[in-house]
């Protein structure tokens, strides 16, 4: 496909669950980019790649929360004991060049934790 | 601490009338900012942006005016038509974070 997959759209865990999302970036984009977006807010910057180098995870919110791009196309971004306060839309965002001032976001995953 | 402010939760107009939506920020490092449109379930589509450089980008209906100076930028769509009801958000790339920082976002409705 052109743009950028995201999968699954739609995800039900139990507390204390683990989850893994997973983003398919476009094809040729070399930087990849992971938001969270609550209810009624603006997406909010998780963490970005290079490549397969993660340069910046400071918008992790904690150490339950890992992403990993290990051939530099597809990325995962894993939630470990799942709280009901990870409840949120988390999109992923590819841009062709490493400057990334020019992101294509994927159509999200709904994340409900009960 | 926001640092892009969408201060018009919703916004309402006639089609055919110009739609004019707001966005200010606090950090003088931001270098590009960038529109993006939001429908229901989906995720944001990339509308238009503008470099810190220059003060008007244009594409089609879509014009991004950016006040440096008041730390100021607008999305004018004109004409608007009832299919660009959706969720605008306003979002500003810092090169040094390779970061976007986006607004709350304004609902913008077009009325037939």
């Amino acid at each position: 496909g052109a743009g950028v997959s995201q999968s699954p759209r739609y995800k039900v865990a139990k507390r204390g669950q683990d989850v893994a999302l997973r983003c398919d970036p476009i094809s040729g984009h070399v930087s990849l980019f992971w938001y969270q977006q609550a209810l009624g807010q603006g997406p909010e910057f998780l963490t970005y790649f290079q490549n397969e180098a993660q340069l910046d995870k400071s918008g992790l919110p904690s150490d339950r929360f890992f992403a990993e791009r290990p051939e530099g196309s597809v990325s995962t971004l894993k939630i470990q004991r799942t709280q009901q306060e990870d409840s949120a839309v988390y999109l992923c965002a590819s841009s062709l060049r490493t400057s990334g001032e020019t992101q294509y976001f994927g159509p999200g995953t709904r994340l409900l934790v009960l | 601490d926001q640092q892009v402010k969408q201060n018009s939760p919703s916004l309402s107009v006639q089609e055919g009338r110009i739609s004019i939506l707001n966005c200010d920020y606090t950090n003088s490092m931001f270098d590009y900012f960038l529109w993006y449109k939001k429908y229901p379930a989906e995720g944001p589509t990339f509308l238009i942006s503008i470099s810190s450089i220059k003060d008007k980008n244009e594409d089609g209906r879509f014009t991004v005016f950016l006040n440096k100076s008041a730390k100021h930028l607008s999305l004018h769509i004109v004409p608007s038509q009832p299919g660009d009801s959706a969720v605008y958000f306003c979002a500003a790339f810092s090169g040094s974070a390779r970061q976007l920082t986006f607004g709350s976002g304004t609902q913008l409705t077009v009325l037939p």
